[in-house]
C-alpha cells in the first residue's frame, strides 16, 4: 500500500480558496488518487478522484503532480460546509485505506 | 435516490449477546465493504465482498462474521460480542472508482 502524508490540521477562512497538499511519494502506477471527506457524524464522502491530468467537480479540483507523488484538493471558495477530515488515498476504490486526514477547519 | 442504509443507527449490548448489523444498497453494486473506526485508528476495513457469494477478509476481520446472499445486502454478524468491538461501523458499496458509505453505526458493547 501506498502510504501518505497529510498535515494533521489546516485552518481556512470562509469564501478562501483552501489547498489541501498530500504526499504519495510510493504510489504505483495504476492507482488513482481518491478524496473523500468526512463530516461531523457521518460517514465518509467521495470528493474526487484522478490518475494523471488534473480533474475538476462541482465540489473540488484535484491537482496532481507530474511525477505522481503529490497532489493538491483545491475547494475554490471554502464554506462552513467544508469543515471536514479530508482523506487522501491513492489506491484502487475496493481496497482504501483510510488514513489519519487533514482536520480543515473554516473560520467564519 | 442512490444510498447505503445502515442499521440500526445506535446499538447498545452485552458482551456474548450475538447481533446483526444490516446493509442494503440500492445502486445494483457488487463491490461491499465493512470498516470500523476508533479515535487515533482512522478506517480499518473488516470483510469486503467482490459479488454475491464471494467475501474475503479485510485488516480486521477477528470477532466477525458476513455473508452475501443477494447484492443488495450485506450483513455484519458479531457472533459473541465483546468490549473491544465497541466502535463506529459503516458499511460501502462501490460503483467504479467511487465509494458510497452509510451513516454508521454505533456499537456500544457493555
Amino acid at each position: 500500500d501506498a502510504k501518505t502524508t497529510q498535515p494533521n490540521s489546516m485552518e481556512s477562512n470562509e469564501e478562501e480558496p483552501v489547498h489541501l497538499p498530500c504526499n504519495h511519494s510510493t504510489i504505483s502506477g495504476t492507482d488513482y488518487i481518491h478524496w473523500y471527506r468526512q463530516l461531523p457524524s457521518q460517514g465518509p464522502e467521495y470528493v474526487i478522484h484522478g490518475l494523471t491530468s488534473n480533474v475538476n467537480n462541482r465540489m473540488a479540483s484535484l491537482a496532481i503532480a507530474e511525477d505522481r507523488k503529490s497532489s493538491t484538493l483545491i475547494l475554490h471558495r471554502a464554506t462552513l460546509r467544508d469543515a471536514a477530515v479530508y482523506y487522501c488515498i491513492p489506491q484502487g476504490a475496493q481496497k482504501l485505506v483510510f488514513g489519519q486526514g487533514t482536520r480543515l477547519t473554516i473560520n467564519p | 435516490e442512490a444510498q447505503v442504509t445502515q442499521n440500526p443507527r445506535y446499538l447498545i449490548t452485552v458482551t456474548g449477546k450475538k447481533l446483526t448489523v444490516t446493509c442494503s444498497q440500492n445502486m445494483n453494486h457488487e463491490y461491499m465493504s465493512w470498516y470500523r473506526q476508533d479515535p487515533g485508528l482512522g478506517l480499518r476495513q473488516i470483510y469486503y465482498s467482490m459479488n454475491v457469494e464471494v467475501t474475503d477478509k479485510g485488516d480486521v476481520p477477528e470477532g466477525y462474521k458476513v455473508s452475501r446472499k443477494e447484492k443488495r445486502n450485506f450483513p455484519l454478524i458479531l457472533e459473541s460480542p465483546s468490549p473491544n468491538q465497541t466502535s463506529l461501523y459503516f458499511c460501502a458499496s462501490a460503483g467504479g472508482e467511487k465509494l458510497f458509505f452509510g451513516s454508521g453505526t454505533q456499537l456500544s458493547v457493555l
